[in-house]
């Protein structure tokens, strides 16, 4: 089955600047790759996504890239805030018959002020 | 409208004891999925359920299993509950079966003692 790796577990950052959280996965036919935030006590929310036919998708402070080649994506965050603080969970969806979500085991980001 | 609604929020069990975790998807979502939030082992998926019907299981004995009713609500159960079962237990529901954006309820979190 799936098996997606995500690095680093923890991630501290000042305020402002970039943080990079990387992602490996196994199966090559996943096709579908979201990243979630869940911030202290709360439930997990997408907040960007992007399918094997796209490399890269942006949205405002955001940024996914994905390498099909190498089987890893990555989310890029720019500019970050206090509020960024929170544990961020890639995943990946198999295509075919398998098709469930396969999490990482979640990066804790800090953003200190 | 309504998000995600898991029942109980709370709840406390000794080794051996059952469990019934609820879940009402939001209105029109079809698709329910239980994962089963651990530290150190994020998100791992239990089950998915479309149209009264498991549809996909992931590596998790027996003793976790799940149903789903006509109105799209879902129930899992873990019987004879160990230890290591103490968790945070989150539905998440879709509007249909292998699409994207999951909506997560805020969860079940169980303590067993």
């Amino acid at each position: 089955g799936e098996n997606v790796e995500q690095h680093p577990s923890t991630l501290s950052v000042q305020e402002g600047d970039s943080a990079v959280i990387k992602c490996t996965y196994s199966d090559s036919a996943s096709n579908y790759f979201p990243w979630y935030k869940q911030e202290l006590g709360k439930r997990p929310q997408l907040i960007i996504d992007i399918r094997s036919n796209v490399g890269e998708k942006k949205d405002q402070r955001i940024a996914v890239t994905l390498n099909k080649t190498a089987k890893h994506f990555s989310l890029h965050i720019t500019e970050t805030q206090p509020e960024d603080s929170a544990v961020y969970f890639c995943a990946a969806k198999s295509g075919g018959s398998n098709y469930k979500l396969t999490f990482g085991k979640g990066t804790l980001l800090t953003v200190n002020p | 409208k309504a998000g995600v609604t898991q029942t109980p929020r709370y709840l406390i069990k000794t080794r051996g004891q059952q469990v019934t975790l609820s879940c009402s998807p939001i209105s029109g979502h079809r698709s329910v999925s239980w994962y089963q939030q651990t530290p150190g082992q994020g998100l791992q998926f239990l089950f998915e359920y479309f149209s009264e019907t498991q549809r996909n299981k992931g590596n998790f004995p027996g003793r976790f299993s799940g149903r789903q009713f006509s109105n799209s609500r879902s129930e899992m159960n873990v019987s004879t509950l160990e230890l290591g079962d103490s968790a945070l237990y989150l539905c998440a529901t879709a509007l249909q079966m292998n699409t994207g954006e999951l909506f997560f309820g805020e969860g079940s979190r169980l303590t067993v003692l």
